[in-house]
């Protein structure tokens, strides 16, 4: 069964620093999609990523990069110089094998950006 | 352009009511998708239309919760007799059919269902 992990309930950081979201992943299929949502107070749901399992390669976005290992089931988010804006409840999601268009969230975290 | 619209935002139910909530998607976008998320929780995927068809309908938790979708364009969620544990925010997402595999889906602002 697909599952997915975001151990950090809760990360509060000081402006300008980095931080990393944790996403560890459980799935036996070998094709999967995983994505970054990001949830501000507002609440709609804000696309951020879309990786498939045989893209590997880690990818930059401005301030944003991911780091995707296959080989531990992770696929985690950091945010470089941190800004208030960045203050949102960030989810990350896995797609079903049977209906890819599917997905499972996590819990989310809570990321608290203060000035 | 335009992203997905819910409404009404905010809702109000006693128990024992039925509500219907709305989604526009996207202009275009092929799939809609609803999901449930409970406070403090991540989404949970209720159902899944493709144009009119309701491919994927594994997640709506009783049968008291019907989804349609008539004409493949605006969906409505309806949820008879409405219980304290259908209190959630209903999300509404659509997507563009063609990326192949998962399609990115992109979410509306949600609907806060309070049954009281």
């Amino acid at each position: 069964a697909q599952k997915v992990t975001q151990a950090q309930t809760e990360i509060s950081v000081v402006e300008k620093e980095d931080v990393t979201l944790d996403c560890v992943y459980e799935t036996r299929d070998t094709t999967y999609y995983l994505f970054w949502y990001k949830q501000p107070p507002s609440g709609e749901l804000v696309f951020l990523i879309r990786r498939n399992s045989f893209d590997e390669q880690n990818e930059i976005s401005g301030r944003y990069s991911w780091n995707f290992q296959k080989s531990t089931s992770s696929f985690n988010f950091t945010i470089t110089a941190s800004q208030v804006v960045d203050s949102a409840v960030y989810f990350c999601a896995l797609s079903d094998p049977y209906n890819f268009n599917k997905f499972y969230f996590g819990s989310g975290t809570k990321l608290n950006v203060k000035p | 352009g335009a992203g997905v619209s819910q409404s009404p935002r905010y809702k109000v139910a006693k128990r024992g009511q039925d509500v219907a909530l709305r989604c526009d998607p996207i202009s275009g976008h092929v799939s809609l998708f609803w999901y449930q998320q409970a406070l403090g929780q991540g989404p949970e995927f209720l159902t899944y239309f493709q144009n009119e068809a309701q491919l994927d309908k594994s997640g709506l938790p009783s049968d008291r919760f019907f989804a349609e979708r008539p004409e493949g364009s605006v969906s409505t969620l309806k949820i008879q007799r409405t219980q304290q544990e259908d209190s959630a925010v209903y999300l509404c997402a659509s997507s563009f059919l063609g990326q192949g595999g998962a399609d990115t889906q992109y979410f509306g602002p949600g609907t806060r269902l309070t049954v009281l």
